[in-house]
């Protein structure tokens, strides 16, 4: 089972910044946070990760809390192309290669 | 810097036929995983392989499925006597690393196959 969970969809205007929460209370210290995206019958595409920190690419920027128990993947500017199923996804170093993919986040962009 | 490739794109095939999915990674990687997807459902990871090794299996259905990545051409997802259930997308991963890494996967457009 994902060890993540997300709201089932959520709307955000063309231009406004994108908000898409995710909780994963039972994280462990060694564990990463993964986002990735999946427009409609594309392969999933890689956004962004991280440990602790927040960090920011070209993409987007993933804000994790203090205790890591929730993080928050912001686009900044949302466009048309950013609809598409957001997956918040939890993995370590040890046998974590398997991607445990949940339900997602269906983001609808409106213009 | 090409990315993942899968071929082909779309399969269709009969009850009974072989189906045969391929996967060319990035360049670079040497790690590759087989994740399938059912309709309206998150990808469920099959199996992962190095070259010339399985490395994990687990999530393959244990008759009908085999995969492979030789140490020259690309990796090979086969599903022998295909049923209707088999219908779904199937999608390759790649990473440079893989077991005790975090290593990125990157994923193909993945191979939409129909059973009639």
């Amino acid at each position: 089972d994902a060890k993540t969970t997300q709201p089932p969809s959520m709307d955000c205007a063309e231009g406004r910044a994108a908000n898409l929460p995710c909780n994963h209370s039972t994280i462990s210290g060694n564990e990463y946070v993964y986002w990735y995206r999946q427009i409609h019958s594309q392969g999933p595409q890689y956004i962004i990760h991280g440990l602790k920190n927040n960090e920011t690419n070209e993409m987007a920027s993933l804000i994790i809390t203090e205790d890591r128990k929730s993080s928050t993947l912001i686009l900044p500017h949302a466009t048309l192309r950013d609809t598409a199923v957001y997956y918040c996804i939890v993995r370590g170093m040890d046998s974590n290669y398997q991607l445990i993919w949940g339900a997602g986040t269906k983001l609808i962009i409106k213009p | 810097n090409a990315g993942v490739m899968q071929n082909p794109r779309h399969l269709v095939r009969r009850r009974g036929q072989e189906a045969r999915l391929r996967c060319s990674p990035m360049k670079g990687h040497s790690h590759v995983y087989w994740y399938r997807q059912l309709p309206e459902e998150g990808l469920k990871f099959m199996v992962y392989l190095q070259k010339e090794n399985i490395i994990d299996e687990s999530g393959m259905p244990k008759e009908r499925f085999s995969a492979e990545f030789p140490k020259e051409g690309p990796s090979i997802l086969r599903i022998q006597q295909v049923v209707r259930g088999d219908s779904a997308a199937y999608f390759c991963a790649s990473s440079p690393r893989g077991l005790y890494s975090t290593d990125t996967q990157y994923f193909g457009p993945g191979t939409r196959l129909t059973v009639l």
